[in-house]
């Protein structure tokens, strides 16, 4: 149980695009998914939180006109990076977690390469 | 916001031997994680501990976490070539999945 699952696993862009990437819960359902960015040999930096039926919540110096978050459902959440620069580029991860004991579940990662 | 400083940044480690990781804290989690990403893979839960001063062990690997609620440590014991990978830390206060990771170790094991 409590599988997350990411789509695309990469995508390759050309500069100015838009990307969208998708997170699902496969077996519960996620009131809450968490979105982080992950440059190489780096750690995972969180960069917005999910809210199901309201705005996701960005962590400071993230932009939220450039990521844009969607939580529809309760096991979908989707980022659609806007306008991806190469600078975007890097590995996007996300995480749901089952509710009350705070262990999270990743999916298996984005990995946006913008040229 | 709070940082986790994890060390040693990385381990090269022959096949059959220990391996012990921590992790520090300047503040205060009320949940300790420890996670294994392979390369192109999301991070994988090993062991989550929620008590302070709670050992708790997952097969090969044991993990505590302080009774300051400010470290954890995670051991390995007689390690394998599949035990390669990155080791993250990570806190959380709110027991609703979000995180603050520490910056990973790194496990080279050498057959």
């Amino acid at each position: 149980g409590a599988v997350v699952s990411q789509h695309p696993s990469w995508v390759i862009c050309k500069s100015g695009t838009s990307v969208k990437i998708e997170c699902r819960s496969l077996d519960f359902q996620a009131t809450t998914m968490f979105w982080y960015r992950q440059f190489p040999k780096q750690s995972l930096m969180l960069m917005a939180t999910s809210n199901e039926g309201s705005k996701a919540t960005y962590e400071q110096g993230v932009e939220k006109d450039k990521f844009l978050i969607n939580h529809a459902s309760l096991t979908l959440s989707t980022l659609t990076v806007t306008s991806a620069h190469p600078e975007d580029s890097s590995f996007y991860i996300c995480s749901a977690a089952l509710t009350g004991n705070g262990q999270a579940f990743f999916g298996q990662g984005t990995r946006l390469t913008v040229v | 916001g709070q940082q986790l400083n994890q060390s040693p940044q990385s381990m090269f480690i022959q096949e059959g031997e220990d391996v012990s990781m921590n992790c520090t804290s300047s503040s205060i989690f009320n949940t300790w994680l420890w996670y294994k990403q392979d390369p192109g893979e999301g991070p994988v839960l090993l062991i989550a501990l929620y008590k302070a001063g709670e050992l708790t062990s997952n097969g090969r690997l044991t993990a505590q976490f302080g009774i300051t609620r400010k470290d954890s440590f995670l051991n390995i014991s007689a390690s394998i070539p599949s035990d390669v990978g990155i080791y993250f830390c990570a806190g959380e206060n709110t027991n609703a999945g979000k995180s603050t990771f520490g910056d990973g170790t790194t496990l080279t094991v050498k057959p």
